[in-house]
């Protein structure tokens, strides 16, 4: 099963309103990372909190880290239709960190203007 | 996407051909990345290289091949042993050192006629 596992599947909010996704995660990692791709495209980096950090925030961003729990969670506030896009978690698991990441199954958000 | 580049776009194959997907890039990023995105799904990975001349396996490897001769360079052959091989393919790099985060070309859709 994937490292990270992102809920809900898919999100349909209006414009303006705050959209927040989760991610829960299996292993002990160094860090957690945030994608975004919107259809049909290659995905961006958004944001990466460390395993020592507790929020980190970028813009419209906040991301919380539960090492503890094992679960990260991404809020969008204020969002836009331009929002709308699949959100991917992502994480180096400790023994492989440097070399390869273990993404979820992605959030489908949909931003209605 | 900048900085990356993936060829073709779009590419049609028929049953039994192998084919060969493009990623070049510019960044000077020592690792480099392929990963197989099906619909409605997250990514998985197929191959890996840290370094020129080296590459590894990803989780499903199967029916597939890659060479790094170059840094710039790391193309993926679909070969005619991957089943069912029509998906969406992302190149992604990183550079070494730093953080794990990685940067994505535009992709290739790969469909099998």
């Amino acid at each position: 099963s994937q490292q990270g596992e992102e809920d809900p599947q898919a999100l349909s909010i209006q414009e303006g309103e705050n959209a927040t996704m989760n991610c829960s995660y299996k292993t002990s990692i160094n860090n957690l990372q945030w994608y975004r791709q919107n259809s049909g495209r290659g995905l961006v980096h958004l944001i990466l909190i460390r395993s020592n950090e507790r929020e980190k925030h970028s813009g419209r961003l906040r991301v919380t880290l539960d090492t503890s729990k094992k679960s990260s969670s991404l809020l969008i506030t204020a969002s836009r239709a331009a929002d709308t896009a699949s959100y991917f978690c992502a994480t180096p698991p400790q023994e492989t960190s440097g070399s390869r990441l273990t993404f979820g199954e992605g959030t489908q958000l949909t931003v209605n203007p | 996407d900048g900085g990356i580049t993936q060829s073709p776009k779009y590419l049609f194959r028929k049953e039994g051909q192998n084919v060969t997907l493009s990623c070049e890039q510019n960044l000077n990023h020592d690792a480099m990345y392929w990963y197989r995105q099906d619909p409605g799904q997250g990514l998985r990975l197929i191959y890996y290289s840290q370094i020129v001349n080296d590459f590894q396996k990803g989780d499903i490897a199967e029916g597939y091949s890659v060479s790094r001769e170059k840094k710039e360079s790391f193309p993926l052959t679909v070969t005619s042993a991957q089943k069912n091989p029509t998906a969406f393919y992302l190149c992604a790099t990183r550079t070494s050192g730093g953080t794990d985060t990685q940067y994505f070309g535009p992709g290739t859709r790969l469909t099998v006629l």
